[in-house]
């Protein structure tokens, strides 16, 4: 059965630093790992999706990676801004999707 | 392109009442989804619709809840009777079709609170 972990669970961090979460899962027979953002009473929003043949995926300040050998991802944000105060949550697609619980970003002004 | 809509926002009931929740995929989706996301857990897939069939409902607790596609488009989620643990926000999702690499686009969801 996949799990899913992600660290930390919360993260506080001044405007302007770049962050890196991390999300590890136990199963690297997938195909494709999302990371999501979702703001409080929100859905989720999907920001980047990787393949399992791809190592990483970008979007304008966010980098997604994806080591699925040792069953890691990270979401790299460059430049943190207050606007992505969020809560990100990865979720590894392999014989059902399966979620992390997610970390609560605050970028503090 | 209109979202995934979920209505109502919001439900209140007391356990062992019933309660249904209703989703509008984005048009031309054939591939619906309803998640359940307790207070500081990630979704928890319940049920996969593709059209108006079941691909996987291995999650859902069969005894209380149900849910339906009829038409292969609106689809209704039912819990009869509630429990105090089915407190949570109820998220739908649709995709254009079935596959692992169909992004899924979510609805803003509908918060359940029993009594």
């Amino acid at each position: 059965k996949q799990e899913v972990t992600q660290i930390p669970a919360a993260l506080s961090v001044p405007e302007g630093e770049n962050l890196v979460l991390n999300c590890s899962f136990t199963d690297s027979a997938i195909y494709n790992l999302q990371w999501f953002r979702q703001d409080p009473g929100k859905g989720l929003t999907s920001l980047l999706l990787i393949q399992s043949s791809q190592r990483e995926q970008t979007s304008g300040r966010l980098n997604a990676s994806l080591d699925k050998s040792s069953g890691r991802s990270t979401l790299y944000i460059a430049a943190s801004q207050p606007g992505d105060s969020a809560t990100y949550l990865c979720a590894v697609n392999g014989n059902d999707m399966r979620f992390g619980a997610g970390t609560r970003l605050t970028v503090k002004p | 392109e209109a979202g995934v809509a979920q209505s109502p926002r919001y439900k209140i009931i007391e356990k062992r009442q019933s309660v249904a929740f209703w989703c509008n995929p984005i048009s031309g989706h054939a591939t619906l989804y309803w998640y359940q996301q307790i207070l500081g857990q990630g979704p928890k897939l319940l049920i996969q619709f593709q059209n108006n069939g079941v691909v996987d409902d291995s999650q859902l607790p069969k005894d209380r809840f149900s849910a339906e596609r009829l038409k292969g488009v609106d689809s209704t989620l039912k819990i009869q009777p509630a429990k105090l643990e089915d407190s949570a926000v109820y998220l739908c999702a649709s995709s254009l079709e079935l596959g692992e690499n169909q992004p899924q686009h979510f609805g803003d969801g509908t918060r359940l609170s029993i009594l």
